[in-house]
């Protein structure tokens, strides 16, 4: 199972675009890459979710280069909302087992 | 309806109690999920119930229990807890092996005695 690492912590100001990395040199071949967000006292909350390249929805963009070994998710125009903990996850193939990264603490200032 | 309920939201109990805690969904996932939170700490998974038949225990104690009583419905039965065991526990469902989008809620928040 691919094991996860993202930066312990990360600030930023509101309207500034963030950028959090993941690394995962161990995935496997048919393993996704999915991202979660998570305030205080409550439960995570999927954010987006790729297998290579690029995948962009309403709140966020996924990046993951060719060899896969790690993923960057985008948070664009970040406001004070956005203050949270973000999780990376690799998802194994043809299971249910999912294994939460150690996660980024974005802290989002005025 | 996108939610996945879970009660209560905080409980306390003896390390001589039994108590259970309950999820349910009504998005007509097949895969249902147990995760133990420590503070400042990532979600740990413990069980997954996939059509209603217990797919993965992570070496859980025994002193947990699961259950999926139907598709809808996921418990976790507690019995002679340890003070080690205060945690959030969050509660998960998945439409199924092809989306690895699972729907959390809210948790609950346990505190042993």
């Amino acid at each position: 199972l691919a094991k996860t690492t993202q930066p312990i912590s990360m600030d930023s100001y509101e309207g500034q675009e963030v950028n959090i990395t993941c690394s995962h040199n161990n995935i496997a071949t048919n393993d996704y890459i999915t991202w979660y967000q998570q305030f205080p006292s409550q439960g995570p909350r999927f954010i987006i979710q790729g297998y290579k390249t690029k995948v962009t929805n309403e709140v966020a963009s996924l990046f993951i280069p060719a060899d896969r070994k790690s993923s960057t998710l985008s948070l664009p125009r970040v406001s004070l909302s956005d203050t949270a903990v973000y999780y990376c996850l690799v998802g194994e193939s043809g299971t249910y087992k999912y294994i939460f990264g150690t996660g980024t603490r974005l802290k989002v200032l005025a | 309806d996108t939610e996945v309920t879970q009660t209560p939201k905080h409980l306390v109990m003896g390390m001589t109690n039994k108590k259970s805690l309950k999820c349910e969904q009504h998005m007509g996932h097949r895969a249902m999920y147990w995760y133990k939170q420590k503070a400042k700490k990532p979600p740990e998974l413990m069980f997954v119930y996939s059509y209603e038949k217990l797919s993965i225990n992570e070496s859980v104690p025994s002193r947990f229990s699961p259950e999926c009583p139907n598709s809808s419905l996921l418990n976790l039965h507690l019995h002679a807890l340890q003070p080690e065991d205060s945690a959030l526990y969050l509660c998960a469902s998945s439409q199924g092996q092809t989306s690895h989008e699972q729907y959390f809620g809210p948790g609950t928040r346990l505190t042993v005695t």
